[in-house]
């Protein structure tokens, strides 16, 4: 256990859904990320939030929107997406440049 | 080409086997990261270094900056050291972006 959970664990999505991703943290990070890991490609980077402001938005498409109403939460709310972003979805938040990972959510589109 | 580079990217050894997994990076760094996930895709930060050499159990990280180069090696190894290992490197301190390695997938044989 890292201290950093992601709800769900496993998402099925059709195309014309509407969902998000939890994330949350109580181990007092003010940093918060979220990843893409597809098979066969290494860890992307998406979003980085610090102190609860955006400050990286790695050219992610807008069917995907970050929310981060505190420093312990962070959302990932998606829409319309498509077949190619099933992949996992990590979250993780940092303390002195070490970071600390969820569990992941399990994304499939269909 | 992607700026991290591990080797080799699938291993399989037998139980006690002493094992090395090899990451050769591009770019300038400040530190460089050592991530372990197991199956179902939770993430576990094992080492975070920029010089010298890091020791915790059975596991051991050596860099070398010059050759930007970094190994990472596991003594009498388990069938629970089974998973995928991945290299990250960050290019300043302060700066949380971390660039990864696609994964070393090592499978310990009993």
């Amino acid at each position: 256990e890292t201290g950093v959970t992601q709800t769900p664990r496993h998402l099925v999505m059709g195309m014309t859904n509407k969902k998000s991703l939890k994330c949350e943290q109580h181990l007092g990070h003010n940093a918060m990320y979220w990843y893409k890991q597809s098979a066969k490609k290494p860890l992307e980077l998406m979003f980085v939030y610090n102190f609860k402001e955006q400050t990286e938005n790695n050219s992610v498409p807008s069917r995907f929107s970050p929310e981060c109403p505190n420093s312990s939460h962070l959302f990932l709310h998606l829409h319309t997406l498509q077949p190619e972003d099933s992949a996992l979805y990590l979250c993780a938040s940092s303390h002195r440049d070490e970071q600390y990972f969820g569990p992941g959510t399990r994304l499939t589109v269909t | 080409k992607n700026e991290v580079e591990q080797s080799p990217q699938n291993l399989t050894a037998q139980e006690g086997e002493f094992i090395t997994i090899n990451c050769s990076y591009s770019v300038g760094i400040s530190a460089l990261h050592w991530l372990q996930q197991h199956p179902g895709g939770g993430i576990v930060s094992l080492f975070m270094l920029s010089s010298g050499k890091k020791k915790h159990g059975r596991l051991i990280a050596t860099i070398n900056i010059q050759e930007k180069h970094s190994s990472l090696h596991i003594t009498a190894s388990h069938p629970r050291d089974s998973a995928v290992y991945i290299c990250a490197v960050q290019s300043n301190f302060g700066n949380e972006k971390l660039t990864f390695g696609t994964g070393t997938r090592l499978t310990i044989i009993p």
